[in-house]
């Protein structure tokens, strides 16, 4: 029983344009959500997150937006960088746990 | 600046020995997790800590054991392994309600 699912299992998007990474969720309790970029042979990295309370949280080039009435969030990155070819991973948390709950992650890469 | 330091980051067993799985921070975190990533899964939590002396158990905790006796340091045990616990595992730590950081790994092998 997936509670945080990521579809994708790889996306491949040309230099310059966007991508866009999905991730749904069953449990209504996560109010908290987390993107985790990931680069062989490392740990994860935080890369943005998102409360509940909004729909939409912006870093740089990042952008994550939350629709919770789909229990739906992507992930947006704009433009698009070769170094930006990792996996990624979406996490969703119950504040009330502090665990987190990982999707199986979506392997982008960005191409030249 | 250190982080998380996994120790060691790689490592071969026979079935049923048995080994400790290092983990330090030096960022004064109360919270520690250790998670294990199997190929195309996404991490699965085995065990967490919110703070020396008080563990519990994550989604996957059979066959595994944590102590915390100090803020910095988060061992964890496989006492019998098993094919199964081939893996990658990672430790996290954070405070509260902020994002967790990771280690980069141990990749553990059975055989």
């Amino acid at each position: 029983d997936q509670q945080v699912k990521q579809n994708s299992p790889s996306l491949s998007v040309q230099e310059g344009r966007i991508s866009i990474l999905n991730c749904d969720y069953t449990n209504s309790m996560f109010d908290y959500f987390l993107w985790y970029k990931k680069y062989p042979a490392e740990g994860p990295t935080f890369l943005i997150s998102i409360s509940s309370i909004k729909d939409k949280n912006e870093d740089g080039r990042f952008t994550v937006f939350l629709n919770k009435s789909a229990k739906h969030l992507s992930l947006h990155i704009v433009p698009s960088q070769p170094g930006d070819s990792a996996v990624y991973f979406c996490a969703a948390v119950d504040s009330g746990t502090y665990k987190y709950i990982f999707g199986t992650g979506t392997r982008l890469k960005v191409l030249a | 600046n250190a982080g998380v330091t996994q120790t060691p980051k790689f490592r071969i067993l026979k079935i049923g020995q048995s080994m400790t799985l290092q983990c330090a921070q030096d960022m004064n975190h109360n919270y520690m997790y250790w998670y294990r990533q199997d190929p195309g899964m996404g991490l699965k939590l085995i065990y967490y800590s919110v703070g020396a002396g008080i563990t519990d158990k994550g989604e996957v905790p059979n066959g595994y054991n944590v102590s915390r006796s100090t803020t910095e340091d988060f061992p964890l045990r496989l006492e019998l392994a098993a094919p199964s616990q081939t893996s990658v595992y990672f430790c996290a730590s954070s405070y509260r309600n902020q994002p967790q950081h990771f280690g980069d790994g141990t990749r553990l092998s059975i055989l």
